[in-house]
Order: structure tokens, then C-alpha cells, then sequence
């Protein structure tokens, strides 16, 4: 079946660092979306890529689609201890469920 | 606006006993509707998703089992629990049609323990 590579796996920082994080895959999609889960809750939608080579914005987040369409980054920048969490990318085609990265836990030490 | 709330939030169980975990959708009609497990820290593995009442596609076998009902219920279940069920369960909803229909929003989550 199809598969991302997320990585890292996991990250501790400092608060006030900047962060970086990608997913990959062997296809191509149309779609690159990115979640946040905070510890027991829900996964929440940070940013939606549609377009290859779109670079949006939200607050201190940036993501872009790649223009290969097999890539996606996410970077954060001024980390802050609400940011911890575990992060997830997501890829999709057409009406088909996403498939999700298996994730990259984020430690912020204040 | 939409909402999906999902229930019970916490749920200890026996093994061997029965499971029902519901979830509803408001502000929107025809939803997709997925049901996924998370074990503790990992990654979201798909249960099953349904783009229409009665119509239920199952990801992996195993011990569950989903129902629509409703155009905006979903409910997984079980009739005899395993300990390897525990974990976080999520539902998650998206709106049908072809672009739309990838970006899910999730629910609160729900988490069962099996002792």
C-alpha cells in the first residue's frame, strides 16, 4: 500500500527554536495536509496544500507542497511549549481516504 | 458551522465483553465517516469509512465492526473484546465530492482500556 516517511521520529528543542519537519513519498498526490494532535485529544487541520509548489502560512507555521508533488515540509518557527504535541502529514487523491505519516513527536523544553 | 463529537470519552472494559463507541456529525449532509484507532503514541490506523448509510468498507480484519444507521451516525462495535483493543479511538468526518472530500476533521477521541 502506499507509504510516508515522516521524520523525525521525534524532536526535543528549546523553546524559541525553529523547527522542521517532512514527509515523503514514493507516489505522487494531490493533496499534502498537515495535523497537530495534542496528547489525548483529537488530530486538528494546521494547513491544507492543493496546489504543487504552494507555500501557505498560519501564524509561525509554513508549509509547502513539493513540486514534485512526493513531498511536503512543515517548519515552525519560535517554537513556544504549546507546540508540543505529535505532528502528522497526510497525503490523498481523488475521493480516497488520506493516508497518514506515522508522525513526529515534538518536545519543547522551556 | 460543523461539529462531530464522539462518545463515551473513556471507556474500561472486560475481555470478552461488548463494545459501542458512537459518533454523530451536525452542519453538514452525506458526510464521509472513518473510524481510527491510535495505540498509545503512535501512529492513526483506518478501522473502516463509509460514504453513505449502510455502505461500510472495512481497512484490516479484525475483532470490530462499524454501522450506519443514520446519514450522520456511525458506530463502531464489537461483540466479544480483545486486550490488543485497547487504544485511542477517533472518528473523523469529511464533506463528499472529489477535492473536498480529502480533509478530515477529527473528534474528541475515545479511549478504551481492556482489562
Amino acid at each position: 500500500g502506499q507509504q510516508l516517511n515522516q521524520s523525525p521520529q521525534s524532536m526535543f528543542i528549546q523553546e524559541g527554536e525553529d523547527v522542521s519537519m517532512n514527509c515523503t513519498s514514493s507516489s505522487i498526490f494531490n493533496t499534502w495536509l498537515w495535523y497537530k494532535q495534542d496528547p489525548g485529544e483529537g488530530p486538528v487541520l494546521l494547513i491544507a496544500l492543493y496546489k504543487a509548489g504552494e507555500l501557505t502560512s498560519n501564524g509561525r507555521l509554513t508549509a509547502q507542497f513539493g513540486i514534485t508533488r512526493k513531498d511536503s515540509f512543515l517548519n515552525i518557527s519560535a517554537s513556544i511549549p504549546s507546540d508540543v504535541g505529535i505532528y502528522f502529514c497526510a497525503v490523498g487523491a481523488g475521493n480516497t481516504p488520506l493516508v497518514f505519516g506515522k508522525g513526529t513527536r515534538l518536545s519543547v523544553i522551556a | 458551522s460543523q461539529t462531530i463529537h464522539q462518545w463515551p470519552a473513556t471507556l474500561v472494559q472486560p475481555v470478552g465483553s461488548p463494545l459501542s463507541l458512537e459518533c454523530t456529525v451536525e452542519g453538514t449532509s452525506n458526510p464521509n465517516l472513518y473510524w481510527y484507532r491510535q495505540a498509545a503514541g503512535r501512529g492513526l490506523q483506518l478501522l473502516f469509512y463509509s460514504v453513505g448509510i449502510g455502505q461500510i468498507s472495512s481497512e484490516v480484519p479484525q475483532n470490530l465492526s462499524a454501522s450506519r444507521p443514520q446519514d450522520r451516525q456511525f458506530i463502531l462495535s464489537s461483540k466479544k473484546l480483545l486486550l490488543s483493543d485497547s487504544g485511542f479511538y477517533l472518528c473523523a468526518w469529511s464533506a463528499s465530492g472529489r477535492r473536498s472530500g480529502n480533509t478530515i476533521y477529527f473528534g474528541e477521541g475515545s479511549w478504551l482500556t481492556v482489562v
